[in-house]
């Protein structure tokens, strides 16, 4: 199986530290999606980015921002000035095989005061 | 508001009970699936559906089952056979050309329990 791996099970940071989450994906296929969901207390799943294959730009939206290469099949996820609101699990995912998305075993983020 | 509705929020089931979990969804969206979390493991598809009156196995199918009556409404059913039920369960839609291009849409969950 064409796995998504976060090795970092659980992070905890202070509050106002930058931290980065790993994500290592395997894949054969030419064309694929990566995504990034946060899960908050709550359980609801809620979706940070997509970011296509052919395009190896980092991008950055307000405190957050993605490294994607794929010479190293990485799509690391990097929370600038932590907040306690940003504790959460965050899920890596890549598309494959279909209509179907294979998630990481997702990194716990503990930020705190 | 659009959105997807889970219900219950929790749920208990006794030995050799079938329980179904309701999903529905607003955001008039063809795809819907249904993936298992469990500690440690992230989530497992169980099932999806792409279109109204058909859906397919996902990889941890054994045990479970669905229909989809309804474009809206995508149930799923954990059956007397599913020995390990205990886990949360998640359901998202995604509109017609699913996950590929499209991001994922969740509900908030069930966390169901085994008495």
């Amino acid at each position: 199986a064409q796995k998504v791996t976060q090795a970092q099970t659980e992070i905890s940071v202070v509050e106002k530290e930058d931290v980065t989450l790993d994500c290592v994906y395997e894949t054969r296929d030419t064309t694929y999606y990566l995504f990034w969901y946060k899960q908050p207390p709550s359980g609801e799943l809620v979706f940070l980015i997509r970011r296509n294959s052919f395009d190896e730009q980092n991008e950055i939206s307000g405190r957050y921002s993605w490294n994607f290469q794929k010479s190293t099949s990485s799509f690391n996820f990097t929370i600038t000035a932590s907040q306690v609101v940003d504790s959460a699990v965050y899920f890596c995912a890549r598309t494959g095989g279909g209509n179907k998305l294979t998630f990481g075993t997702g990194t716990q983020l503990k930020v705190e005061l | 508001d659009g959105g997807i509705t889970q219900s219950p929020k929790y749920l208990f089931r006794k030995e050799g009970q079938n329980v179904t979990l309701s999903c529905e969804q607003n955001l008039n969206h063809d795809a819907m699936y249904w993936y298992r979390q469990d500690p440690g493991q992230g989530l497992r598809l169980i099932y999806y559906s792409q279109i109204v009156n058909d859906f397919q196995k996902g990889d941890i199918a054994e045990g479970y089952s669905v229909s989809r009556e309804k474009k809206e409404s995508f149930p799923l059913t954990v059956t007397s056979a599913q020995k390990n039920p205990t886990a949360f369960y998640l359901c998202a839609s995604s509109p017609p050309q699913g996950p590929t291009n499209e991001k994922l849409f969740f509900g908030s969950g069930t966390q169901l329990s085994v008495l």
